[in-house]
């Protein structure tokens, strides 16, 4: 049972260039969630979806894309990196059962030059 | 956008201290609040969810208290350890927007030994 995984763990972007971050959870979660970690801003969401096929903005969603075709699977997708994209990305899962606690995977660190 | 406060922003105490901080929500509207401890270069743990008025949940060395109604959530420490360094993250879930989780910035603990 390997919970969330998120993949790449590191990555350097040039300014323009585009990527997509996958996050796969294998616990059968409804809900699956973006955010991105700034020093000094703690957790902020990108994007969520509450089941497969659907998405919805979060707090900071611009210069982001989503989509969940797969209920395990969430990709964030960048369609041309600026270095204000420079972060931490943390996808996370969860479901009603434990009020919606927050089940993180290992992050990716992106770096836009 | 909803504002969830957590103080103080960081916190040095010695081994053997007892500390705790606080994470101050709107006490409206609630349906959940949670906390994490987040060690660094790791992803946040979720230590309590917390979801009726007057809750205290406890683990170990670490307690928290819930008051709804005016809106702040407390989490305790006794005895600290150096591994309790972390930071520690309070999370608010509004009812009726379930699926969407604001954390607070974060209190970073540092135990001195």
């Amino acid at each position: 049972n390997a919970g969330v995984t998120q993949t790449p763990k590191f990555r350097v972007l040039k300014t323009g260039q585009s990527m997509t971050l996958l996050c796969a959870q294998d616990m059968n979660h409804e809900y699956m969630y973006w955010y991105r970690q700034d020093p000094g801003m703690g957790l902020r969401l990108i994007h969520y979806s509450v089941g497969e096929g659907t998405t919805a903005k979060g707090e900071v969603p611009d210069g982001y894309n989503v989509s969940r075709l797969k209920k395990q699977n969430f990709l964030l997708g960048l369609e041309s990196a600026a270095p204000s994209q420079t972060s931490v990305y943390f996808c996370a899962s969860s479901y009603p059962g434990t009020a919606y606690e927050q089940y993180f995977g290992p992050g990716t660190r992106l770096t836009v030059t | 956008i909803l504002n969830v406060e957590q103080s103080p922003q960081s916190l040095h105490v010695q081994e053997g201290d007892s500390t705790n901080f606080t994470c101050s929500f709107p006490s409206s509207n609630f349906y959940a609040l949670h906390w994490y401890r987040w060690e660094t270069a790791k992803s946040p743990e979720a230590l309590f969810v917390m979801t009726l008025n007057g809750d205290e949940k406890k683990k170990g060395r670490i307690s928290a208290t819930l008051n709804t109604k005016e809106g702040y959530s407390y989490l305790y420490i006794k005895g600290s350890q150096p591994e309790d360094s972390a930071t520690y993250l309070c999370a608010f879930i509004f009812a009726g927007g379930y699926q969407k989780v604001t954390f607070g910035t974060g209190t970073k603990l540092q135990v001195i030994p």
